[in-house]
C-alpha cells in the first residue's frame, strides 16, 4: 500500500544533542509538510516542501532545518534539542490540487532527557 | 482572528446517540475541508472530505455552509469505537492547511 513511512517511531535524545527525523513516502506527492504536535493541541505547521521549494514558516525556530533530496524523502533536523521540543512529530503529504487531503506518517514521539 | 475554530469539548455521549461538531473558518476564500480523526497519541487519519453538497459515509455526515463559513461533522448511532479527537482541517489555497484545535469525544457505555 502507498504510504509515508516515519522513523523512528521513538526518539530520545540528550538535551542540546541533534537529531534527525526521517519521512519517506511511496505516493509520489509533491508537497511533504513537517508538523510539531504538543499534548492537547493541534498540529504546528514548521515547513513544507513544494517540490523542491522549501517554504518555512515564520515562527518556526532556527533549531529547526529541513532537507529534502528527492521526491520521496524529507529529513527534519534537531540542531540542538530542548526540551521544549519533546513533542510528537508528523510528516505529512499532499498533491497540490487544493482539493486533495493530507496523508500523514505514524509520527515520531520525540522525548529529551 | 484564528483560521480555524473548533469547540474543543469534550463531548461525552452514551453509545447510540447521535452528536454533532461545527468548525468555523475565517476566510472566505478557503477552496477544500476536511475532517480527520485522531486517537490518543497517534498520528491524524482522514474521515472524510466534506463537499458542498453535503456527503455521508455511513453513520458520518459531513455538511459544509459557505454563507455561515462553518463545516460539520454528525455522528449517528455512536459507538465505543468513536471515541477520539476530531480535527476540522481547512485549506485555503494552494499548500496551506489549517487546523483547528480538535474536538474531544468520549463515548461511554
Amino acid at each position: 500500500d502507498a504510504m509515508v513511512i516515519q522513523n523512528p517511531r521513538y526518539q530520545v535524545t540528550q538535551f542540546g544533542k541533534p537529531v534527525t527525523l526521517s519521512c519517506s513516502q511511496t505516493l509520489n506527492h509533491n508537497v511533504m509538510y513537517w508538523y510539531q504536535q504538543k499534548s492537547s493541541q493541534a498540529p504546528k505547521l514548521l515547513f513544507h516542501y513544494y517540490d523542491k521549494d522549501f517554504n518555512n514558516e515564520a515562527d518556526t525556530p532556527d533549531n529547526f532545518q529541513s532537507r529534502r533530496p528527492n521526491t520521496s524523502f524529507c529529513f527534519l533536523d534537531i540542531r540542538s534539542p530542548g526540551l521544549g521540543d519533546a513533542a510528537m512529530y508528523l510528516c505529512a503529504t499532499s498533491r497540490t490540487a487544493s482539493n486533495q487531503p493530507q496523508h500523514f506518517g505514524d509520527g515520531t514521539r520525540l522525548s529529551i532527557l | 482572528r484564528k483560521e480555524v475554530e473548533q469547540d474543543p469539548g469534550p463531548f461525552n455521549v452514551p453509545e447510540g446517540a447521535t452528536v454533532a461538531f461545527n468548525c468555523t473558518y475565517s476566510n472566505s476564500a478557503s477552496q477544500s475541508f476536511f475532517w480527520y480523526r485522531q486517537d490518543c497519541r497517534k498520528e491524524p487519519k482522514l474521515l472524510m472530505s466534506v463537499y458542498s453538497s453535503g456527503n455521508e459515509d455511513g453513520r458520518f455526515t459531513a455538511q459544509l455552509n459557505r454563507a455561515s463559513q462553518y463545516i460539520s461533522l454528525l455522528i449517528r448511532d455512536s459507538k465505543l469505537s468513536d471515541s477520539a479527537t476530531y480535527l476540522c482541517v481547512v485549506n485555503k489555497w494552494g499548500n496551506q492547511f489549517y487546523f483547528g484545535t480538535g474536538t474531544s469525544l468520549t463515548v461511554i457505555p
